[in-house]
């Protein structure tokens, strides 16, 4: 167990419908990543919030948003939803700040299902 | 093409085997290079990180690097059927002290360890 909690474990909806996923990061943690994990292009970095900015953006498409709360939870709100948005969705967390390496521990993932 | 080179697999091996895995990269600015083992319907869990160019032991698990190559290699003794699972390439490059490690994952390789 990573410490790295994420809600909820599967989800299926339909085209064109809104969902949103939740993270928990590890006790201490101030940064939390997103990851999409498709069977054809592997783990793709979305984006990044370190104690509630946003820091990086990676692969993340218009359509997605996401924010990082007071409290250091993490959701990540999908719009008008495709039939290709259907994958896994991972969430990491690390310690962040000013170290030149930060381990990532991942979450166990929310796995989307677009009808 | 990929920032980051992976063979699907699945590679099949009996129980015992040394097993060899392995990405090649094309981006000369990845200084981090890690190793994930994802078990089927879980996060990815960190084996093992190294910097720079170099090898690093870790029980049965070795990682090597050659930069100068750009391919990396991960290499599994005594396999055991425990073992059995995708494992993820990823990478990163030097961030600086930023706190944000932008990871570049291999699609991964599955592994089947067999009794």
């Amino acid at each position: 167990d990573s410490g790295v909690t994420q809600t909820p474990k599967h989800l299926i909806t339909a085209t064109g419908q809104r969902v949103t996923l939740r993270c928990s990061p590890r006790s201490g943690d101030l940064s939390v990543y997103w990851y999409q994990q498709s069977l054809d292009q592997g783990l793709q970095f979305l984006i990044q919030y370190y104690n509630g900015e946003e820091r990086a953006k990676g692969n993340i498409l218009e359509r997605f948003s996401a924010q990082q709360f007071p409290d250091l939870h993490s959701e990540l709100n999908l719009s008008s939803l495709e039939l290709g948005d259907s994958a896994l969705y991972f969430c990491a967390s690390s310690v962040g700040g000013g170290r030149s390496y930060n381990e990532q521990f991942f979450g166990p993932g929310t796995r989307l299902t677009v009808l | 093409q990929k920032e980051v080179e992976q063979d699907p697999g699945p590679l099949s091996v009996p129980e015992g085997a040394i097993v060899s895995l392995n990405c090649t990269y094309s981006n000369s600015a990845f200084q981090y290079f890690m190793w994930y083992r994802q078990y089927s319907r879980k996060g990815p869990e960190l084996l093992m990180y190294t910097y720079s160019s170099g090898n690093k032991e870790d029980g049965r698990f070795t990682a090597q690097v050659d930069k100068s190559s750009k391919y990396i290699s991960l290499f599994i003794r005594d396999s055991q059927p425990s073992d059995s699972a995708t494992y993820l390439c990823a990478m990163s490059p030097e961030q600086r002290n930023t706190g944000f490690q932008k990871l570049v994952f291999g699609t991964g390789t599955r592994l089947l360890v067999s009794p």
